[in-house]
């Protein structure tokens, strides 16, 4: 019954391969996020879906797509995967707009590491 | 624009005690909310506490409580009869009570819990 899940939770690639994270929540929330999290553990807004439509997008590579088939899910895409790209990646969820407060739900974190 | 300091990069504590950690934001808002986020060696995330900004009273819950100081924007964690389990990295993050659905995160503390 676990909340927010993505997969996979570890994912060890070569430089220049493409590769996808999927993400899913069972709370019902209607915004869901991509976060970047850096060996200095600084976390960083890449992208922000409402309703499967995209209201943050940071300034991120164009290599990296997200894509929401439906508010449940938002999966991110990495294409042409570079060394920096190495990070660990959350997905997170939250319900309503800004006004409400409601705080954002996160999954385990993707490890991506760039060989 | 909206910035959050957690000016302590490591802090420690021995068992039973209580410790104190600090965050400091900046805004010109005046209505937002703010949020301890905890995160264990497990990587998870796990929402801590939440305090909305027109609330004069401290959000607590259980061990954990907060000194909200509106007016020196200020936001520091207290951690009472600390436990083992409490060892993690702390953020602090602000979001705006406006439809902009992005919070904004400090640096990070990372607490160490002696035995």
């Amino acid at each position: 019954d676990t909340a927010v899940s993505q997969t996979p939770k570890y994912l060890v690639t070569q430089m220049g391969n493409d590769k996808s994270i999927k993400c899913e929540q069972n709370l019902g929330h209607d915004t869901m996020y991509w976060y970047k999290q850096d060996s200095k553990k600084f976390l960083k807004i890449m992208f922000s879906y409402n309703n499967k439509e995209l209201i943050i997008n940071e300034t991120v590579p164009n290599r990296f797509s997200p894509k929401s088939p439906d508010k449940a899910h938002l999966n991110l895409h990495i294409n042409s995967l570079e060394l920096g790209d190495s990070a660990v990646y959350f997905c997170a969820s939250s319900q309503g707009t800004g006004g409400g407060g409601q705080p954002q739900h996160f999954g385990d974190g993707t490890r991506l590491s760039i060989l | 624009a909206q910035t959050v300091t957690q000016s302590q990069p490591e802090m420690s504590v021995q068992e039973a005690e209580t410790v104190t950690l600090s965050c400091t934001y900046d805004t010109s808002e005046s209505d937002y909310y703010l949020f301890w986020y905890k995160q264990p060696p497990s990587r998870q995330m796990i929402l801590v506490i939440r305090q909305e900004a027109y609330k004069q009273q401290n959000a607590t819950e259980n061990r954990f409580s907060v000194n909200f100081q509106k007016a020196a924007k200020s936001f520091s964690l207290k951690i009472s009869d600390s436990q083992l389990g409490d060892a993690a990295m702390y953020f602090c993050a602000y979001r705006s009570a406006d439809s902009n659905y992005q919070l904004i995160w400090g640096a990070g503390t990372k607490l160490i819990i002696k035995p």
